[in-house]
């Protein structure tokens, strides 16, 4: 089944404690993307990559790290998470860079920083 | 910048009714136009899409037009159940391939 997978769904930690947020994707896509979730704001991009090795900054990057290793994983670095970082994290991949290009989304995680 | 407006919720219908969501954008140049649906506990999920200029998408008895001229994507479904009860994104890709979503509509159907 084609699917985007996050780990762990719920996460809750105290401030300061650093954290790895995993996201795989099994469509062999080379765009993979970071989105945090808060109410009221929808949602907003954090990291994105375009392939192996090649990442950038989103709308909302401070305080986050991504690394793009293999094409399949994503994973979102949290070196010294802080309550406001708070919120629902998505992780999306698509097959490539463009206007037509769907978007899949992974199942969320709820993170909590206390 | 480029932005997506859409109407705050949560929107409350009775089974059969009629749904309608707005949503306005602007953005330069000429986005495609998408309808994210988040369901309880999951992630998002592409509803349907636009490309161009009075493109209709549609999925699952749901539209929207792409109206260039009013800068409008507004979903629409003429008889809604409770298992539509999620919430609902429209977004833009804009010319440097970003998607930016609007703030979501949580809809909500009562049997």
């Amino acid at each position: 089944e084609a699917q985007v997978t996050q780990n762990p769904r719920y996460l809750i930690t105290v401030t300061g404690k650093k954290l790895t947020v995993t996201c795989s994707q099994n469509m062999n896509h080379e765009y993979m993307s970071w989105y945090r979730q808060d109410p009221g704001l929808g949602l907003r991009q954090i990291y994105y990559s375009m392939n192996v090795e090649v990442t950038d900054k989103g709308d909302v990057p401070e305080g986050y790290k991504v690394s793009r290793k293999e094409k399949r994983n994503f994973p979102l670095i949290l070196e010294s998470p802080s309550p406001n970082q708070t919120s629902l994290y998505f992780c999306a991949s698509s097959f490539s860079i463009g206007r037509d290009y769907e978007q899949y989304f992974g199942p969320g995680t709820r993170l909590t920083v206390t | 910048g480029n932005s997506v407006t859409q109407m705050e919720g949560p929107v409350t219908l009775s089974e059969e009714a009629f749904l309608t969501i707005n949503c306005t954008y602007t953005a330069t140049g000429y986005p495609s136009l998408f309808w994210y649906v988040q369901y309880p506990g999951e992630g998002l999920q592409l509803l349907l899409k636009a490309t161009k200029a009075d493109d209709k998408g549609s999925n699952k008895g749901f539209e929207a037009t792409y109206r260039k001229e009013t800068t409008s994507f507004h979903l629409e479904k003429g008889s809604v159940q409770v298992s539509d009860s999620a919430v609902y994104f429209c977004a833009l890709c804009d010319s440097s391939y970003k998607l930016i979503f609007g703030s979501g509509t949580r809809l909500l159907v009562r049997p």
